[in-house]
């Protein structure tokens, strides 16, 4: 079975804190791992994804297999950073199948 | 390039009735993805179709249908609707299905079940 977990609902912080939303996932294949973020308003888009290595809107995610892993960070945060994020796995033998944890809340304050 | 769409964008619906959401892909995408949000289940998986086959099904009863059209144009039908049916369905849409693919979703379509 595949599942995701993202143990935090709410995080709040200040403005030019440092973010770190936690993911852990639960899956005995090699795992295909995104954040997506919902901003106000907006629909669903992807944010990154672990094959990318990239970072976005200074935004970076590290697989880590060995603790089952995928925390998302940002050294600095900026309040328009405020937005849901979930963090999905794609199991490779599902197609486009993403299973999605319960999402967690960032409220950036000035 | 115009996003994914999807219609209606509202509706309510009185138990026991049917339903049928329309979502139209990015043009030349060929796979087609739903998913039912809820407050208390959260994003979960409904089905995929791929040129016209449903690829993926996940662990919703079988009052759940969807098809897809030629075009890639895909519809969800719920029968017989329940209170817990009420919820935001969204639907995504990539080029293909394989891994670099991402996926693009729409702006769902709130369901109300009375």
């Amino acid at each position: 079975a595949q599942r995701v977990t993202q143990p935090e609902k709410l995080l709040s912080v200040f403005k030019g804190a440092p973010v770190e939303l936690k993911c852990n996932y639960s899956y005995s294949g090699s795992p295909e791992l995104f954040w997506y973020v919902q901003y106000s308003r907006q629909r669903l888009q992807l944010l990154l994804r672990h094959i990318s290595r990239e970072s976005i809107k200074g935004f970076t995610a590290d697989l880590n297999k060995g603790e089952t892993s995928f925390h998302l960070k940002k050294p600095f945060a900026q309040e328009e950073d405020s937005a849901m994020y979930y963090c999905a796995l794609r199991p490779m033998e599902y197609g486009n199948k993403l299973v999605f944890g319960a999402g967690t809340i960032l409220r950036v304050k000035s | 390039k115009a996003g994914v769409t999807q219609t209606p964008r509202y509706l309510i619906k009185t138990r026991g009735q049917q339903v049928t959401l329309s979502c139209s892909p990015i043009s030349g995408h060929r796979s087609v993805s739903w998913y039912q949000q809820t407050p208390g289940q959260g994003l979960q998986f409904l089905f995929e179709y791929f040129s016209e086959t449903q690829r993926n099904k996940g662990n919703f009863p079988g009052r759940f249908s969807g098809r897809q059209f030629s075009n890639s144009r895909s519809e969800m039908n719920v029968s017989t609707l329940e209170l817990g049916d009420s919820a935001l369905y969204l639907c995504a849409s990539s080029y293909t299905g394989t891994q670099n693919n991402e996926q693009f979703f729409g702006p769902g379509t709130r369901l109300t079940v009375l």
